[in-house]
């Protein structure tokens, strides 16, 4: 069985840092390209980072970019999301993602397994 | 950015009613759209993906369509367990993007 466990979470001040972290078990961790996704508390769902299999390329959102970075372990299937200058608009549920990319010519995309999420919280 | 128009925001309907949501994008997309299923506290579920392919497991009562850059997503005859909040989300380019969701509601 997939499972996506992130923790890290917590209550920070505004510019502080916090590293996420996402265990993953029941699948090859390497084999997959996997991101970020938050949640603001009653809001929708925000794209936030991705790293490809091997963790050399990285893309993120305009919102997050030069604050947050993404890496991964693949020794230790673990997924990271190091978060610093945190601000009170990054306030928001946390989300690790597998994304599945099916074989072919013309492969389809999607996001098949996700975590239970880590809330992160900023403020004073 | 691509931007993904979802409507309505909210929907009310009764148990067995023909339930429809829709999602337009701002650009062409091709199919490359897929709808989450997100029930209260708990984590997105993916129901169908490339506009119109339901995920292994999913019940056939949802299902997806595309014309153009709408797409619709219905669920044929509305169930107790189907209240939720749905997003439709693109991969077309990056960065991928969501609908602002429609929560559902049994009336």
């Amino acid at each position: 069985e997939v499972q996506l466990v992130e923790s890290g979470g917590g209550l920070v001040q505004p510019g502080g840092s916090l590293r996420l972290s996402c265990a993953a078990s029941g699948f090859t961790f390497s084999d997959y390209w996997m991101h970020w996704v938050r949640q603001a508390p009653g809001k929708g769902l925000v794209w936030v980072s991705r790293i490809n299999n091997d963790g050399s390329t990285t893309t993120y959102a305009d919102s997050v970019k030069g604050r947050l970075t993404i890496s991964r372990d693949n020794a230790k299937n673990t997924l990271y999301l190091q978060m610093s200058s945190l601000r009170a608009e990054d306030t928001a549920v946390y989300y690790c993602v597998r994304e599945h990319m099916t074989p072919g010519l013309d492969s389809s995309y999607y996001f098949d397994s996700w975590g239970q999420g880590t809330l992160v919280t900023v403020s004073s | 950015d691509i931007q993904m128009t979802q409507s309505p925001s909210s929907l009310s309907a009764s148990v067995g009613d023909r339930v429809t949501i829709t999602c337009r994008a701002s650009q062409d997309i091709s199919k490359y759209l897929n709808w989450y299923q997100q029930r209260p506290g708990k984590a997105p579920k993916l129901l169908i993906y490339d506009a119109s392919n339901l995920e292994v497991g999913v019940p056939s009562r949802f299902s997806g369509r595309r014309s153009g850059t709408d797409f619709t997503f219905t669920i044929s005859s509305l169930q107790p367990e189907d209240i939720a909040t749905y997003y439709c989300q693109q991969y077309d380019d990056l960065p991928y993007t969501f609908g602002q969701g429609t929560k559902l509601e049994i009336k």
